[in-house]
Protein backbone atom coordinates (compact mmCIF):
# COMPACT_ATOMS: atom_id res chain seq x y z
CA UNK A 1 0.00 0.00 0.00
CA UNK A 2 0.40 3.77 -0.17
CA UNK A 3 1.21 4.21 3.57
CA UNK A 4 1.27 2.43 6.95
CA UNK A 5 -1.77 0.83 7.86
CA UNK A 6 -2.90 -0.34 11.14
CA UNK A 7 -5.56 -2.34 12.38
CA UNK A 8 -8.03 -2.22 14.57
CA UNK A 9 -8.64 1.50 14.14
CA UNK A 10 -10.21 1.41 17.85
CA UNK A 11 -10.31 -1.43 20.48
CA UNK A 12 -12.19 -1.89 23.55
CA UNK A 13 -11.22 -4.25 25.64
CA UNK A 14 -11.79 -5.50 29.80
CA UNK A 15 -8.98 -5.22 32.26
CA UNK A 16 -7.37 -8.69 31.84
CA UNK A 17 -7.65 -9.60 28.30
CA UNK A 18 -5.24 -9.83 25.85
CA UNK A 19 -4.99 -7.81 22.74
CA UNK A 20 -3.34 -7.91 19.18
CA UNK A 21 -2.38 -5.10 17.54
CA UNK A 22 -1.17 -5.09 13.86
CA UNK A 23 0.83 -2.51 11.66
CA UNK A 24 1.98 -3.06 7.71
CA UNK A 25 4.37 -0.79 6.82
CA UNK A 26 5.17 0.82 3.65
CA UNK A 27 6.63 -1.77 0.87
CA UNK A 28 10.18 -1.70 0.92
CA UNK A 29 10.94 0.11 4.48
CA UNK A 30 12.87 -2.11 6.64
CA UNK A 31 12.68 -0.20 9.57
CA UNK A 32 9.48 -0.29 11.43
CA UNK A 33 8.82 0.95 15.03
CA UNK A 34 5.87 1.24 17.70
CA UNK A 35 5.00 4.35 19.65
CA UNK A 36 2.74 5.07 22.29
CA UNK A 37 1.18 7.70 22.47
CA UNK A 38 -1.06 9.44 25.76
CA UNK A 39 -3.50 12.18 25.46
CA UNK A 40 -1.38 15.68 25.56
CA UNK A 41 2.25 14.07 25.48
CA UNK A 42 4.00 13.42 22.87
CA UNK A 43 4.39 9.49 20.94
CA UNK A 44 7.35 7.80 23.39
CA UNK A 45 9.11 4.66 21.91
CA UNK A 46 8.30 1.50 22.81
CA UNK A 47 10.13 -0.99 20.31
CA UNK A 48 12.27 -0.78 16.78
CA UNK A 49 12.56 -3.69 14.46
CA UNK A 50 15.39 -4.09 11.56
CA UNK A 51 14.24 -6.83 9.15
CA UNK A 52 12.94 -9.73 11.86
CA UNK A 53 14.79 -9.01 14.96
CA UNK A 54 13.85 -6.45 17.41
CA UNK A 55 17.00 -4.31 17.23
CA UNK A 56 15.96 -2.13 20.41
CA UNK A 57 12.92 -2.67 22.81
CA UNK A 58 14.25 -0.35 25.56
CA UNK A 59 11.09 1.12 25.57
CA UNK A 60 8.73 -1.52 26.32
CA UNK A 61 7.15 -0.85 29.69
CA UNK A 62 7.39 -4.27 31.87
CA UNK A 63 7.00 -8.13 30.46
CA UNK A 64 3.18 -7.63 29.61
CA UNK A 65 4.26 -6.14 26.19
CA UNK A 66 5.57 -8.25 23.49
CA UNK A 67 6.12 -7.95 19.76
CA UNK A 68 6.81 -9.41 16.79
CA UNK A 69 7.76 -9.18 13.01
CA UNK A 70 7.70 -12.99 11.81
CA UNK A 71 8.72 -12.09 8.06
CA UNK A 72 10.43 -8.61 8.58
CA UNK A 73 7.33 -7.38 7.18
CA UNK A 74 4.43 -6.87 9.23
CA UNK A 75 4.29 -6.48 12.86
CA UNK A 76 2.14 -7.48 15.83
CA UNK A 77 2.03 -5.89 19.67
CA UNK A 78 0.69 -7.83 21.94
CA UNK A 79 0.10 -6.68 25.51
CA UNK A 80 -1.13 -9.49 27.77
CA UNK A 81 -3.09 -9.07 30.93
CA UNK A 82 -4.18 -5.22 30.22
CA UNK A 83 -4.24 -2.77 32.82
CA UNK A 84 -6.40 0.75 32.34
CA UNK A 85 -3.25 2.57 32.34
CA UNK A 86 -2.50 0.39 28.68
CA UNK A 87 -5.04 3.26 27.35
CA UNK A 88 -3.49 5.02 24.81
CA UNK A 89 -2.84 5.50 20.85
CA UNK A 90 -0.74 2.60 19.37
CA UNK A 91 1.67 4.16 16.51
CA UNK A 92 2.98 2.67 14.16
CA UNK A 93 6.00 3.98 11.84
CA UNK A 94 8.56 2.66 9.07
CA UNK A 95 11.28 4.18 7.85
CA UNK A 96 13.61 2.55 4.86
CA UNK A 97 16.32 1.88 7.15
CA UNK A 98 19.38 4.37 6.82
CA UNK A 99 20.56 6.30 9.18
CA UNK A 100 18.65 9.15 10.08
CA UNK A 101 15.85 8.35 7.99
CA UNK A 102 12.25 9.92 7.87
CA UNK A 103 9.79 8.05 9.66
CA UNK A 104 6.60 7.93 8.54
CA UNK A 105 3.24 7.15 10.73
CA UNK A 106 0.21 4.94 10.73
CA UNK A 107 -3.30 5.45 11.33
CA UNK A 108 -2.73 4.65 14.68
CA UNK A 109 -4.93 2.19 17.05
CA UNK A 110 -7.06 3.57 19.93
CA UNK A 111 -6.85 0.94 22.97
CA UNK A 112 -9.44 1.64 25.61
CA UNK A 113 -9.07 -0.91 28.85
CA UNK A 114 -12.15 -0.81 30.66
CA UNK B 1 14.59 16.55 32.77
CA UNK B 2 12.57 16.04 29.68
CA UNK B 3 15.38 15.34 27.09
CA UNK B 4 12.58 17.64 24.18
CA UNK B 5 10.90 19.96 25.40
CA UNK B 6 8.60 22.51 23.61
CA UNK B 7 6.02 25.25 25.07
CA UNK B 8 2.49 23.26 24.70
CA UNK B 9 0.59 26.37 24.03
CA UNK B 10 -1.57 27.43 22.84
CA UNK B 11 0.11 29.76 19.94
CA UNK B 12 -2.88 31.59 18.89
CA UNK B 13 -1.93 33.27 15.78
CA UNK B 14 -3.92 35.90 12.98
CA UNK B 15 -4.31 34.66 9.68
CA UNK B 16 -1.60 35.25 7.49
CA UNK B 17 0.85 36.14 10.08
CA UNK B 18 3.96 34.04 10.77
CA UNK B 19 3.92 31.50 13.43
CA UNK B 20 6.73 30.54 15.10
CA UNK B 21 7.38 27.54 16.85
CA UNK B 22 10.62 26.36 19.20
CA UNK B 23 11.72 23.24 20.92
CA UNK B 24 15.31 22.78 22.52
CA UNK B 25 16.75 19.58 23.14
CA UNK B 26 19.05 17.91 26.10
CA UNK B 27 21.34 15.37 23.73
CA UNK B 28 24.33 17.15 22.13
CA UNK B 29 24.89 13.40 20.01
CA UNK B 30 21.51 14.02 18.04
CA UNK B 31 22.07 14.61 14.73
CA UNK B 32 18.26 14.69 13.08
CA UNK B 33 15.70 16.96 13.72
CA UNK B 34 11.78 16.65 12.45
CA UNK B 35 8.58 18.57 12.61
CA UNK B 36 5.29 16.55 12.90
CA UNK B 37 1.92 18.17 13.01
CA UNK B 38 -0.93 16.21 14.46
CA UNK B 39 -4.84 17.11 14.14
CA UNK B 40 -6.97 16.13 16.73
CA UNK B 41 -7.38 12.84 17.10
CA UNK B 42 -5.41 11.85 13.99
CA UNK B 43 -1.38 10.40 13.96
CA UNK B 44 1.90 12.64 13.61
CA UNK B 45 2.49 13.43 9.93
CA UNK B 46 5.98 14.65 8.74
CA UNK B 47 6.46 18.16 7.61
CA UNK B 48 10.05 19.04 7.86
CA UNK B 49 13.42 17.33 8.61
CA UNK B 50 16.56 18.75 9.17
CA UNK B 51 20.13 17.62 9.59
CA UNK B 52 22.62 20.89 9.31
CA UNK B 53 22.65 23.92 11.17
CA UNK B 54 20.93 27.13 9.77
CA UNK B 55 17.88 26.96 7.87
CA UNK B 56 15.57 24.73 5.63
CA UNK B 57 12.96 26.19 3.45
CA UNK B 58 9.81 24.02 2.31
CA UNK B 59 6.86 26.48 0.82
CA UNK B 60 5.29 28.42 3.50
CA UNK B 61 7.88 26.06 6.56
CA UNK B 62 11.51 27.29 7.54
CA UNK B 63 13.12 25.00 9.71
CA UNK B 64 16.30 26.28 11.55
CA UNK B 65 18.78 24.79 13.54
CA UNK B 66 20.80 25.66 16.21
CA UNK B 67 23.42 22.72 17.10
CA UNK B 68 25.57 24.86 19.88
CA UNK B 69 22.29 26.04 21.27
CA UNK B 70 20.38 22.82 21.26
CA UNK B 71 17.66 24.92 20.24
CA UNK B 72 15.28 23.97 16.44
CA UNK B 73 12.11 25.89 15.58
CA UNK B 74 9.44 25.88 12.78
CA UNK B 75 8.28 29.10 11.19
CA UNK B 76 5.08 29.04 9.10
CA UNK B 77 4.36 31.61 6.73
CA UNK B 78 1.39 33.23 5.91
CA UNK B 79 -0.61 31.06 8.29
CA UNK B 80 -3.74 30.01 7.76
CA UNK B 81 -6.90 28.30 10.01
CA UNK B 82 -6.27 24.72 8.45
CA UNK B 83 -2.38 24.33 9.97
CA UNK B 84 -4.18 24.97 13.42
CA UNK B 85 -2.74 21.74 15.17
CA UNK B 86 -0.30 20.50 17.28
CA UNK B 87 3.46 20.62 16.31
CA UNK B 88 5.43 18.08 17.36
CA UNK B 89 9.19 18.46 17.67
CA UNK B 90 11.45 15.14 17.00
CA UNK B 91 15.04 14.60 17.99
CA UNK B 92 17.14 11.67 16.97
CA UNK B 93 20.48 9.86 17.10
CA UNK B 94 22.98 9.47 14.87
CA UNK B 95 22.64 5.38 14.61
CA UNK B 96 20.56 3.95 11.83
CA UNK B 97 17.22 3.12 13.37
CA UNK B 98 17.79 5.63 16.19
CA UNK B 99 13.98 5.96 17.16
CA UNK B 100 12.26 9.61 18.06
CA UNK B 101 12.31 11.14 20.75
CA UNK B 102 9.26 13.78 21.08
CA UNK B 103 8.34 16.85 22.80
CA UNK B 104 4.86 17.30 24.30
CA UNK B 105 4.10 19.40 21.39
CA UNK B 106 2.66 23.41 20.91
CA UNK B 107 -0.88 23.79 19.89
CA UNK B 108 -1.21 26.12 17.35
CA UNK B 109 -4.43 28.11 16.89
CA UNK B 110 -4.78 30.17 13.83
CA UNK B 111 -7.70 32.91 13.80
CA UNK B 112 -9.64 33.77 10.74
Amino acid sequence: GAGVSQTPSNKVTEKGKYVELRCDPISGHTALYWYRQSLGQGPEFLIYFQGTGAADDSGLPNDRFFAVRPEGSVSTLKIQRTERGDSAMYLCASSPGLAGGSQYFGPGTRLTVT
Amino acid sequence: QKEVEQNSGPLSVPEGAIASLNCTYSDRGSQSFFWYRQYSGKSPELIMFIYSNGDKEDGRFTAQLNKASQYVSLLIRDSQPSDSATYLCAVQGDRAGNMLTFGGGTRLMVKP
